[in-house]
């Protein structure tokens, strides 16, 4: 399969500063990303999309960056709060009908 | 439903037994997905259907593994004489067009085998 994966396995921010979590991909071919949120006992939520014809896309207190060049991804979260506590995947998509889902990063926004 | 739903939401089986896990869509979607998530670890695809037909089974991992729609609603996930590997979180996913775009994952079912 694909390989898409994150940098870091765990980030720990404090309430109210912004969070960035990083995703590594390896098919050149992707055209379609997406940044999914899970939380415990849960399945994955859709947050944000990117084409791979953009390289950044902003959502409300989400933004996607896309760097084709050296394929990578990035989820910004401004002004984090508890309730994004989760873990997050991105995941990509070339052809067909299937998503390629990295490992994942758990975050945790600390009170 | 409002949501996509899954049953049951655990599953304990002993290693050898065979196990059904169920998925209901959301009402009128076209598409459905399965995929297996290991701990720790990511969705991985197992199988794509279309209404009824199954078009993409290129995920599942053996011959135990087994999928169905009948009716182009809901869908039975199967595994047969389950294995410790088999344990993991079965998510289904619904949407409704066809492909992939816009669609809305379940809250899975946890399969455990002992």
């Amino acid at each position: 399969g694909e390989n898409v994966g994150l940098h870091l396995p765990t980030l720990s921010v404090q309430e109210g500063d912004n969070s960035i979590i990083n995703c590594a991909y390896s098919n050149s071919a992707s055209d379609y990303f997406i940044w999914y949120k899970q939380e415990s006992g849960k399945g994955p939520q859709f947050i944000i999309d990117i084409r791979s014809n953009m390289d950044k896309r902003q959502g409300q207190r989400v933004t996607v960056l896309l760097n084709k060049t050296v394929k990578h991804l990035s989820l910004q979260i401004a002004a984090t709060q508890p309730g994004d506590s989760a873990v997050y995947f991105c995941a990509e998509n070339s052809a067909g009908n299937q998503f390629y889902f990295g490992t994942g990063t758990s975050l945790t926004v600390i009170p | 439903g409002a949501g996509v739903s899954q049953s049951p939401r655990y599953k304990v089986a002993k290693r050898g037994q065979d196990v059904a896990l169920r998925c209901d869509p959301i009402s009128g979607h076209v598409s459905l997905f399965w995929y297996q998530q290991a701990l720790g670890q990511g969705p991985e695809f197992l199988t794509y259907f279309q209404n009824e037909a199954q078009l993409d089974k290129s995920g599942l991992p053996s011959d135990r593994f087994f999928a169905e729609r009948p009716e182009g609603s809901v869908s039975t996930l199967k595994i047969q004489r389950t294995q410790q590997e088999d344990s993991a979180v079965y998510l289904c996913a619904s949407s409704p067009r066809e492909g992939w775009y816009g669609y809305t994952f379940g809250s899975g079912t946890r399969l455990t085998v002992v």
